[in-house]
């Protein structure tokens, strides 16, 4: 059960995209299309952004996409707005019933 | 509506106990798995727990296995954590969410579990 792998910090300007990825193994990530991504602002409660690896739940701008290959999965924001800084988690299903986030990565938009 | 609103958070010794609840409102609690995850003060998310609907399936991290009890009464819509032999480390934010189509959403809005003598 140990966390996926996200880097720390990301950063863009207004406008840009920013891809941020997530690392697994082949019993997470890399078997199960159950790959979630979670934004949290400062003192909220995270937020989905996107589920099953490429799926937007209504209300999520289409900025957010998500995709995967092999172990890792990504999510890219396009078109960064001020309101997209904030923490961002993946989270994969790991088999067993088990479930495990990413360490998360903090996205400064400048 | 639907909302999850935890509480039952507060200051409590190493080696004691803490009982959290999630109340759910909006939605038939009853047919849906729950989720328990927590986050230590200025640190990320981690997954700790799951039940399924009647009760019956539970899973835990490693970490809290043999210490942590998820149950859940869906008479009351309610589920809880019961929270045995606490360390330091457990030290979080609490927070339950709904297992929709295998992800967590949507989310309560926490409750703090402080660990400390």
């Amino acid at each position: 059960q140990s966390a996926l792998t996200q880097p720390r910090s990301v950063s863009g300007s207004p406008g840009q995209s920013v891809t941020i990825s997530c690392t697994g193994t082949s019993s997470d990530v890399g078997t199960y299309n159950y790959v979630s991504w979670y934004q949290q602002h400062p003192g909220k409660a995270p937020k989905v952004m996107i589920y099953d690896v490429t799926k937007r739940p209504s209300g999520v701008p289409d900025r957010f996409s998500g995709s995967k290959s092999g172990n890792t999965a990504s999510l890219t924001i396009s078109g960064l707005q001020a309101e997209d800084e904030a923490d961002y988690y993946c989270c994969s299903y790991t088999g067993s019933g088990t479930w495990v986030f990413g360490g998360g990565t903090k996205l400064t938009v400048l | 509506e639907v909302q999850l609103v935890e509480s039952g958070g507060g200051l409590v010794q190493p080696g004691g106990s803490l009982r959290l609840s999630c109340a759910a409102s909006g939605f038939t609690f009853s047919t849906y798995w729950i989720h328990w995850v927590r986050q230590p003060p200025g640190k990320g998310l981690e997954w700790v727990s799951i039940i399924n609907t009647d009760g019956s399936v539970t899973r835990y991290v490693d970490s809290v296995k043999g210490r942590f009890t998820i149950s859940r009464d869906n008479a009351k819509n309610t589920l809880y954590l019961q929270m045995d032999s606490l360390r330091a480390e457990d030290t979080a934010v609490y927070y339950c969410a709904r297992d929709t189509q295998m992800t967590a959403d949507p989310w309560g809005q926490g409750t703090l579990v402080t660990v400390s003598s």
